[in-house]
């Protein structure tokens, strides 16, 4: 069965603490890995997609990384105004090009 | 960019209502989808669709309908309103190659 599975659930730093947050996929046929920002009472923001293995994207003080069962989003001397849940997801091509969500990490940076 | 827009941000209902939630694209896309977003739980696909007066169901569409009688708008039907529906609805749409584009959500109380 495809899983997206985030850890941690919930994350804690200090203002410009660097950490990452992990997307562990099973997937047979991945056509992409999406992140997201969201807001509390907002739409999820698209951030980055990645295609392949080996594949970097970054913006500002993101950036996400992919491997074969994998990706991390690495958050590089985070603001409080960085404070959010993140969402990945994977988009499988032998499942209809089904959309599967994990649950979310809330990351908290503190002043 | 593409623009999703969602009728309302919040709305409350009495229990036994029939609901209407709205949603507007405005980039063409054939693929559109309502999920609602619960703590704990994640996004739950509800239902989704491929094309004009398409739609197929999600994982939880039991107590919902939808309606898709033009390209860009896609909407979603509560037909008699139960408290377990309060919930974040949101719509999105995306192109065949590429990621989901959410709108701002409607927080949906059932009282």
């Amino acid at each position: 069965e495809d899983q997206v599975t985030q850890s941690p659930e919930a994350l804690r730093l200090q203002e410009g603490e660097s950490s990452s947050l992990n997307c562990s996929y099973t997937v047979s046929g991945l056509r992409g890995l999406f992140w997201y920002r969201q807001d509390p009472g907002k739409g999820p923001e698209f951030l980055f997609t990645l295609y392949s293995a080996g594949e970097e994207k970054e913006k500002e003080r993101l950036k996400a990384t992919l491997t074969k069962k994998e990706s991390f989003l690495h958050i590089t001397a985070p603001k409080p105004e960085d404070s959010a849940t993140y969402l990945c997801a994977v988009r499988d091509m032998n499942r209809d090009d089904k959309i599967i969500f994990g649950k979310g990490t809330r990351l908290h940076i503190l002043p | 960019d593409v623009k999703v827009t969602q009728s309302s941000r919040y709305l409350v209902k009495r229990t036994g209502e029939k609901v209407f939630l709205e949603c507007v694209q405005d980039m063409d896309h054939e693929n559109m989808f309502w999920y609602r977003q619960d703590p704990g739980l994640g996004l739950r696909l509800i239902y989704f669709s491929y094309d004009v007066k398409m739609k197929e169901k999600g994982d939880i569409p039991e107590g919902y309908s939808v309606s898709r009688e033009k390209k860009e708008r896609f909407s979603l039907i509560l037909e008699s309103a139960s408290t377990n529906q309060t919930s974040m609805y949101l719509c999105a749409s995306i192109p065949p190659q590429g990621a989901l584009t959410f709108g701002s959500g409607t927080r949906l109380t059932v009282v």
